[in-house]
């Protein structure tokens, strides 16, 4: 069965880049007709959506972190990345990456990672 | 972007009472409205997708329903596992939008 597992630096320093990857096992990234999606959840705090990216590499983003936020793909791999630039202590948070249903199954979220612990610190 | 509220926060019940949450969007969002389960430390697991189609595997005793901008999630007979937090979440437009959640406590 499809697995996700994120993996990444856990401490970055304000002002840097966030850089983490999710890593497909157990199927191919392409196939399927799947979005791929990260998303975020501060300690003690609800769930973020970040953004999504389509294997053809087409990305849509939550306008509240557009501006910072790049997701990538790379199928060779059958890996897809984020990048959150110029972050402060309000980015510090649990990062998820998740399997994203197509439209005729709602959209739905129906594979997650386990989840990474960011921290935002000097 | 589309508000998503739930009620309540939380709630105490007991194992084998029946528990309704309610989620409300702030625009119409047809039936793209889903359900998701956290435990303390474990990443969210589907459990209703597209209003009320149980997701594979997930116990019978959960059901989803409503239309528009109005939903709910009911557990039929809350058994331990069942004490967790509950999202939902509408995936009608982007951005995509969770409500606040509700934890469901031991009573």
């Amino acid at each position: 069965q499809v697995q996700l597992q994120e993996s990444g630096p856990g401490l970055v320093k304000p002002s840097q880049t966030l850089s983490l990857t999710c890593t497909v096992s157990g199927g191919s990234i392409s196939s399927g007709g799947y979005y791929w999606s990260w998303i975020r959840q501060p300690a003690g705090k609800g769930l973020e959506w970040i953004g999504r990216i389509y294997p053809s590499g087409s990305t849509n983003y939550n306008p509240s972190l557009k501006s910072r936020v790049t997701i990538s793909v790379e199928t060779s791999k059958n890996q897809f990345s984020l990048k959150v630039s110029s972050v402060t202590a309000a980015d510090t948070a649990v990062y998820y990456c998740a399997r994203v249903q197509p439209w005729d199954y709602g959209n739905a979220f129906d594979i997650w990672g386990q989840g990474t612990m960011v921290t935002v610190s000097s | 972007d589309i508000q998503m509220t739930q009620s309540p926060s939380s709630l105490s019940a007991s194992v084998g009472d029946r528990v309704t949450i309610t989620c409300r969007a702030s625009q119409r969002i047809s039936s793209y409205l889903n359900w998701y389960q956290q435990r303390p430390g474990k990443a969210p697991k589907l459990l209703i997708y597209a209003t009320s189609t149980l997701q594979s595997g997930v116990p019978s005793r959960f059901s989803g329903s409503g239309s528009g901008t109005d939903f709910t999630l009911t557990i039929s007979s809350l058994q331990p596992e069942d004490f967790a937090t509950y999202y939902c979440q509408q995936t009608y437009s982007a951005p995509y939008t969770f409500g606040q959640g509700t934890k469901l406590e031991i009573e």
